[in-house]
């Protein structure tokens, strides 16, 4: 098994450029998540999704889209790239058990450069 | 929402030394509390859970423990090691999808 992957590891982006970052998961799992990691800020939720077709907004959402149509794939979205989105971005899949474990298994990570 | 503060932000040990870090959240309904690991360059690892019907949970070296009166958790380390040096990470959850994570302590263990 693969677990996750992530594409690309690395991108440089030029203000104002869209780009799509791609996740893929083989474990079967139902939830998806797209994290940004900022030096001394943690991992701040972007959005995530609860099952195929789905998508719901996180903590930090704003200059984002997602887009789940296969249930492997979770699809994170910049339509016009800004110097402020320059992050390491993260995705994870997981599962909950009777309500009480959110567990979650994390991607490689994309690093993102925004000039 | 929730909002976890964890403290403190670095940490340095030496090598054999005991290690704790601590996190505190705000929603009184959270009832799950997974600790990540994040080695440099690497991704964020599941390392232990607690949930909130325990106390206390114990993993060869690595423990944790629930204060669910006074809202906080913390993560034990005991005889710290080199390969120990991370970023930790706490979180909390009502169990729902989503975490809330705290903003990390670098822990250096030094030989």
């Amino acid at each position: 098994n693969a677990g996750v992957t992530q594409t690309p590891k690395f991108r440089v982006l030029k203000t104002g450029q869209s780009m799509t970052l791609l996740c893929a998961q083989d474990m079967n799992h139902e939830y998806m998540y797209w994290y940004r990691q900022d030096p001394g800020m943690g991992l701040r939720l972007i959005h995530y999704s609860v099952g195929e077709g789905t998508t719901a907004k996180g903590e930090v959402p704003d200059g984002y889209n997602v887009s789940r149509l296969k249930k492997q794939n979770f699809l994170l979205g910049l339509e016009s790239a800004a110097p402020s989105q320059t992050s390491v971005y993260f995705c994870a899949s997981g599962f909950t058990t009777s309500g009480e474990r959110s567990v979650q298994y994390f991607g490689p990570g994309t690093r993102l450069t925004v000039l | 929402g929730e909002n976890v503060e964890q403290h403190p932000s670095t940490l340095s040990v030496q090598e054999g030394d005991s290690a704790v870090i601590k996190c505190t959240y705000s929603d009184s309904a959270s009832n799950y509390f997974p600790w990540y690991k994040q080695e440099l360059g690497k991704r964020p690892q599941l390392i232990i859970d607690i949930r909130s019907n325990v106390g206390e949970k114990k993993d060869q070296r690595i423990a944790v423990t629930l204060n669910k009166t006074a809202k906080h958790f913390s993560l034990h380390i005991t005889e710290t090691q080199p390969e120990d040096s991370a970023v930790y990470f706490c979180a909390a959850s009502r169990g729902y999808s989503t975490l809330t994570f705290g903003k990390g302590t670098m822990l250096l263990v030094s030989p």
